[in-house]
């Protein structure tokens, strides 16, 4: 039982650069969520998704893109690469978003943009 | 928008102590639920306890439990028996009790940082 992965989880970009962060749950979730985490900020929601083919912005959605092809992977991708990008980005999916239903997340991915 | 605040940046407990950790939030809504992540050094993002707003009940997760005031928005966590293993960035999470659209995704405090001394 895998839960979520995320690869890789280390990352050193260039500016200007492009890459896709991976992200993959075998618990047939119909949610996953985007978050980036910087130092005493929390986490900040990128994007998210209610189900294969639907995706939308959540609080900090610029610089960055999402899809969802299925409902196992959520890439996020982030086109030219700048130094605010540099953060811990964690991929996670949830049963449902009523109920007392945590979220269960991936390891991360700390990306650093130079 | 609801808004979770973790006033404690960074605290501290002997090993064997207890602890407790401040979590407050700001809601119109009177139904919702509230959760304790613990992250350690290692990054993972663990779920410690929830709690449902509707049970006036504090949750308990073996060592770890709630204080849930509802009148007072707060929803502090207790540590007791402090371990090592216990060293993490504690996050308090609200998720609205509405699943339309964006509305019960998990709002996130900044987090704790939690010392455990031996």
């Amino acid at each position: 039982n895998a839960g979520v992965t995320q690869t890789p989880k280390f990352r050193i970009l260039k500016i200007g650069q492009s890459m896709t962060l991976q992200c993959t749950q075998d618990m047939n979730h119909n949610y996953m969520y985007w978050y980036r985490q910087d130092p005493g900020m929390g986490l900040k929601l990128i994007y998210y998704s209610v189900g294969a083919g639907i995706t939308d912005k959540g609080e900090v959605p610029n610089g960055y893109n999402v899809s969802r092809s299925t409902t196992e992977d959520f890439p996020l991708r982030l086109e030219l690469a700048a130094p605010s990008q540099t953060s811990v980005y964690f991929c996670a999916s949830s049963y449902r978003t009523f109920g007392n239903y945590g979220y269960t997340f991936g390891s991360g991915t700390r990306l650093t943009v130079v | 928008a609801q808004t979770v605040t973790q006033s404690q940046p960074e605290m501290s407990v002997q090993e064997a102590e207890t602890v407790t950790l401040s979590c407050t939030y700001d809601t119109s809504e009177s139904d919702y639920y509230l959760f304790w992540y613990k992250q350690p050094p290692s990054r993972q993002m663990i779920l410690v306890i929830r709690q449902e707003a509707y049970k006036q009940q504090n949750a308990t997760e073996n060592r770890f439990s709630v204080n849930f005031q509802k009148a007072a928005k707060s929803f502090s966590l207790k540590i007791s028996d402090s371990q090592l293993g216990d060293a993490a960035m504690y996050f308090c999470a609200y998720r609205s009790a509405k699943s339309r659209g964006s509305q019960g995704n998990l709002i996130f405090g900044k987090g704790t940082k939690l010392s455990v001394k031996p």
